[in-house]
């Protein structure tokens, strides 16, 4: 069974800082791994996925995250927020019928 | 424009009162899929479904039905809602199972 833990619950940030929020998965077969965002009062949105290839995923609104295998780690991360940043962040694994979320990553930017 | 519609957005209903959430996609999605989302648990999938008269059970299926007749719609129903129900609720869909998923905008639902 695939599981997934967000090891941040809350991360606060100033607006042009760097941010990186943690996410670790466990699975017994091979995986895609997804972050979404979810803004306040809306939606799901694919931030980027994980399919097969490069390690190192490029997704919108500047973020990017690492693939780890041996860490069993999908870090995203941006180089620089910016307010409307704040948001709602879940990491994601499907490793069967199932997408499995991790229990979000509130990121609030403040000027 | 491809979308996922969930109807109604926001239903405020009491104890036993049966209630259905439709949940429709014009991409020609294969696998639908319905999350509750509640606050510090993140997304639990109810049921889903990976064709036409194809569904199973998620994680958290108690006091929920869903069928799929036709391959556009994957209505959630809830026979005798309670309480313990009160939730945002997500219905996405896929390409297939293990694609990324397409949400829907959210159905607020409270039971009182």
């Amino acid at each position: 069974a695939q599981s997934v833990t967000q090891l941040d619950s809350q991360v606060p940030v100033f607006e042009e800082a760097p941010v990186e929020l943690r996410c670790n998965y466990s699975s017994s077969v091979s995986v895609y791994l997804f972050w979404y965002v979810q803004y306040p009062n809306q939606g799901l949105q694919l931030l980027l996925k994980y399919l097969s290839g490069s390690t190192l995923v490029k997704g919108i609104n500047g973020f990017e995250a690492e693939f780890n295998k041996s860490q069993t780690s999908f870090h995203l991360r941006k180089p620089s927020v910016h307010i409307s940043d704040t948001a709602e962040y879940f990491c994601a694994v499907s490793g069967g019928t199932a997408l499995i979320f991790g229990k979000g990553t509130t990121l609030s930017v403040s000027s | 424009e491809a979308q996922v519609t969930q109807n109604p957005r926001y239903l405020i209903t009491v104890t036993g009162k049966k209630l259905t959430v439709t949940c429709s996609q014009n991409m020609n999605h294969e696998y639908m899929s319905w999350y509750r989302q509640d606050p510090g648990l993140g997304l639990r999938q109810i049921y889903y479904s990976m064709n036409v008269e194809v569904t199973d059970k998620g994680d958290v299926p108690e006091g929920y039905k869903v069928s799929r007749k036709e391959k556009r719609n994957f209505p959630l129903i809830l026979e005798s809602p309670s309480p313990n129900q009160t939730s945002l609720y997500f219905c996405a869909s896929s390409l297939s199972w293990g694609h990324e998923q397409y949400f829907g905008p959210g159905t607020r639902l409270t039971v009182t």
